[in-house]
């Protein structure tokens, strides 16, 4: 089974300013030169908002300040320009067939 | 444009079963391009998955979850349903469908309740 950990939990960020998170898989989600691995943003009382898949593509719709990298066990994700709207619970996703998440990091604003 | 829309009752017994199914529009269940699965958050919880269906046949099921969780497919109404029986109130929780190839698109969510 594999496990997915984020850090850090929570972070409070200034708007204006960049913030990171950082998700762990306990085994490589690389696979056919590709990295299964999606970012999720759930807006307070919202489903969750797929923002990156296969470890570093934005979806569509999805602002630039958004960015994700890494391979292989370790992924992060980069927000830029952090703004108001930005608040919620991110969470790393492994799939595609065997879906495992992060323990999500709650993001608020300072 | 790809849709999905979970239905089903709202409130569910102690023991008995919850069933739930996905509608889908946009897309066949039985394209071999993705997993159709479902997910589920307790309140004020994490993101747990349920399990994943296949060419409406393979599945794959969350360990914890295996014994009591069955997801099928029906091509003939585009839909994928799910299956969890002997519920208690740790069972309540919204319960999301969704649709995974390289990127993913879920469902809005229902919240199912466990309660007598």
């Amino acid at each position: 089974e594999t496990v997915m950990t984020q850090s850090p939990l929570s972070l409070s960020v200034t708007p204006g300013e960049t913030a990171s998170i950082s998700c762990r898989s306990s085994q490589t989600l690389l696979h056919r030169g590709n990295n299964y691995l999606d970012w999720y943003l759930q807006r307070p009382g919202q489903s969750p908002q797929l923002l990156i898949y296969l470890g570093s593509n934005r979806a569509s719709g999805v602002p630039d300040r958004f960015s994700g990298s890494g391979s292989g066990r370790d992924f992060t994700l980069t927000i830029s320009r952090v703004e108001a709207e930005d608040v919620g619970v991110y969470y790393c996703m492994q799939g595609p067939q065997i879906w495992t998440f992060g323990q999500g990091t709650k993001v608020e604003i300072k | 444009q790809l849709h999905l829309q979970e239905s089903g009752p709202g409130l569910v017994q102690p023991s008995e079963t919850l069933s739930l199914t996905c509608t889908v529009s946009g897309e066949s269940v039985s394209s071999t391009a993705y997993y159709w699965g479902w997910i589920r958050q307790a309140p004020g919880k994490g993101l747990e998955w349920i399990g994943t269906i296949y060419q409406t046949g393979t599945t794959s099921y969350n360990p914890s979850l295996e014994s009591r969780v069955t997801i099928s497919s029906d091509t003939s109404k585009n839909q994928f349903s799910l299956r969890l029986t002997s519920v208690s109130a740790a069972d309540t929780a919204i319960y999301y469908c969704a649709r995974k190839g390289y990127t993913a698109t879920w469902g809005q969510g229902i919240l199912v309740t466990v309660t007598s």
